[in-house]
């Protein structure tokens, strides 16, 4: 059982479109990150979100860490071909980083 | 783009052997950490090492070794490759407590026949 689900797990879109990706636990996280990963790549950092009910932005994307700190949504408004990848959702807990938990991952396909 | 650097990239390699990769970083961050990526399970940490010879297990180390001769190498052995450790496996870096910025490797396709 993972500690952290993500959905959805597949999603493909015509570009232009909207889309939100959920990450959910049970769990409460001290910190939560999303990352982006392409193909034969490591994972990089998108953002880290602290405060429970945080909004950040990055461009198109709106990153919202839940009120109890237990879950976060990644919003992407009108979707390109460009943010096609990998996205990560990853929960810190008390303890320090190696208590860092991943979600299985969203794979998003942007279609021309 | 942080420095480092996974060798090898590719490995394919016969039950039983033995199997070294190699993460190599230029920053001087304190702690590393070596993860293996799997469908249908994510990034799960296998060791991770906050100095020189310092290093503890993670959630999925059965089967794995490390060590920490030097800041800037971080090696994870598998004593006797099985079939279950075909994976990708990433390296990662932190320069210090409290940092929520990880950066992480290429990766090292590893397959067992």
């Amino acid at each position: 059982t993972q500690l952290l689900e993500q959905s959805p797990q597949f999603l493909s879109i015509q570009e232009g479109e909207n889309l939100t990706v959920y990450c959910n636990s049970s769990s409460v996280f001290s910190s939560l990150q999303w990352y982006r990963q392409e193909p034969g790549e490591g994972p990089v950092l998108l953002v880290t979100v602290v405060t429970g009910g945080e909004v950040k932005k990055l461009k198109r994307l709106t990153f919202q860490f839940g009120d109890a700190r237990k879950d976060s949504s990644l919003h992407i408004t009108a979707a390109q071909p460009g943010d096609t990848g990998l996205y990560l959702c990853a929960g810190e807990l008390s303890g320090g980083y190696q208590k860092v938990t991943f979600g299985i991952g969203t794979k998003l396909q942007v279609i021309p | 783009d942080a420095g480092i650097t996974q060798s090898p990239r590719h490995k394919v390699t016969e039950t039983g052997t033995p199997v070294t990769l190699r993460c190599h970083q230029t920053e001087n961050h304190r702690y590393m950490y070596w993860y293996r990526q799997d469908p249908g399970h994510g990034l799960r940490l296998i060791h991770y090492s906050y100095g020189v010879k310092d290093t503890d297990k993670g959630e999925v180390s059965d089967g794995y070794s490390v060590s920490r001769s030097k800041t800037e190498d971080f090696l994870l052995t598998l004593e006797s490759a099985t079939s279950s450790q075909t994976s990708v496996y990433f390296c990662a870096i932190r320069a210090r407590t409290g940092d929520t910025e990880a950066f992480f490797g290429q990766g090292t396709r590893l397959t067992v026949v």
